[in-house]
């Protein structure tokens, strides 16, 4: 099980971090995901980090604004966002990787986050 | 614009089948495996299909997947109206590292 949680109402070039914790399955050995989708959108993938952190991959549209991290001692994931625009405005879902970048199962139950003035 | 290529929408009856298109090109698609995702409005995502044609337990023989060079398929047969959801395909991009999603297929089951 994953449940995510730090979301909230953010004023743009704020920063917001955001956890998932996992439980129920050996969290210290599976890769972990930061997929977001907008309102009314489809799913964008934001980050990946590998299981024991030596690899992390962000995409265009984040990277040097959010970092991907995980402590394996709390069974955490974390997405910290830093410069936030209001074009991040989306709920984000963390989820676990599968067959090494094969697929995502399973998912958290998603966070809003909402950039505004 | 996604990097892998869903029709927007696709309907059909009752009882019918729908094959849902996923395309996407070399390094997209053709040397990684596709997963497909069901999602239900204000829901999480959930895992449809798995290594381009793999069902997870709990997941119904009526859906499977396909996968031939860079493109990828769905098939959903017997429709029934809980089928109406958004489904989106998905792959690894290894000459980029990074995860890409198709657009999404809005389903509607009439």
């Amino acid at each position: 099980q994953l449940v995510e949680s730090g979301g909230g109402v953010v004023q743009p070039g704020r920063s917001l971090r955001l956890s998932c914790a996992a439980s129920g399955f050996t969290f210290s050995t599976f890769g972990m995901h930061w997929v977001r989708q907008a309102p009314g959108k489809g799913l964008e993938w934001v980050a990946v980090i590998w299981f024991d952190a030596s690899k992390k991959y962000h995409a265009d549209s984040v990277k040097g604004r959010f970092t991907i991290s995980r402590d394996n001692s709390k069974n955490t994931l974390y997405l910290e966002m830093n410069s936030l625009r209001v074009e991040d405005t989306a709920v984000y879902y963390c989820a676990t990787d599968r067959g090494k970048r094969g697929w995502f199962d399973p998912w958290g139950q998603g966070t809003l986050v909402t950039v505004s003035s | 614009q996604s990097v892998l290529t869903q029709p927007p929408s696709m309907s059909a009856a009752p009882g019918q089948k729908v094959t849902v298109s996923c395309s996407g090109s070399s390094s997209k698609i053709g040397n990684s495996y596709v997963s497909w995702y069901q999602q239900f409005p204000g829901t999480a995502p959930k895992l449809l299909i798995y290594e381009n044609n793999k069902r997870p337990s709990g997941i119904p023989d009526r859906f499977s997947g396909s996968k031939s060079g860079t493109s990828a398929t769905l098939g959903i047969t017997g429709l029934q109206t809980g089928d109406e959801a958004d489904y989106y395909c998905g792959t690894w991009d290894n000459s980029l590292s990074v995860w890409v999603f198709g657009g999404g297929t809005r389903l509607t089951v009439l």
